[in-house]
């Protein structure tokens, strides 16, 4: 099957310090999703990219989408303990999502 | 709240037991998903259902089953658990219009010994 090569695979900053984090496919797809996972939890959506290209800011989070629409990636700034958590990637074609494998954060305070 | 709901939250099994893990969502959403979570491999697709009445093999369906119970219930079975099977597991459903993003439950612990 698609397989979405996310990178890292984990991170371990300093508080307050920018995070970036990326996802690559050999598929296009059209849309992507970023996800964010806390321990014991179902991921929840961060953003949702609907044309190549675009870029889209969340508060302190911004993402965009490939202009090739075969990558994406998440900036996160001034990183925060509460940021810890798993954050995946998704490439989603019509009602079909395919997930990267993860990016682990690490945040000390 | 909507959301979707899914049980039992944790579960132990013997190895060769069966059990079913029940999902439900109340945002009258068309598809739902069952994704097993393991370390190291993010979200790997499990089984589908488009829509009520129809289901289909995702990444990872052998030793699993489903049923599409309704528009909102979809449950996922394991007839004779084996090890392997130990994973966390999310049910997810996805809307059909507006948004189009899936939404997950909170996840089911699967331990079998």
């Amino acid at each position: 099957g698609q397989q979405l090569n996310q990178s890292p695979q984990s991170m371990f900053i300093q508080e307050g310090e920018d995070v970036s984090m990326n996802c690559t496919s050999s598929s296009i797809f059209n849309t992507w999703l970023w996800y964010k996972q806390d321990p014991g939890e179902g991921p929840v959506l961060l953003i949702a990219l609907y044309k190549a290209g675009e870029l889209t800011s969340n508060g302190r989070l911004t993402a965009q989408f490939g202009i090739t629409r075969k990558d994406s990636f998440l900036n996160i700034s001034a990183s925060i303990p509460s940021d810890v958590g798993i954050y995946f990637c998704a490439g989603q074609w019509g009602n079909m999502l395919t997930f990267g494998g993860g990016t682990r954060l690490m945040v000390k305070p | 709240n909507a959301g979707v709901t899914q049980t039992p939250k944790f579960q132990v099994l013997k190895t060769g037991q069966s059990m079913t893990l029940q999902c439900a969502q109340d945002m009258n959403h068309n598809s739902m998903y069952w994704y097993r979570q393991d370390p190291g491999m993010g979200l790997r697709l499990i089984y589908y259902s488009a829509s009520e009445g129809t289901t289909d093999k995702g990444e990872v369906p052998n030793g699993y089953n489903v049923s599409r119970l309704n528009k909102r219930e979809f449950s996922l079975r394991l007839e004779s658990a084996a090890p392997s099977q130990t994973s966390v597991y999310f049910c997810a459903s996805f809307g059909d219009s507006g948004a189009n993003v899936l939404t997950f439950g909170a996840g089911s612990r699967l331990t079998v010994l």
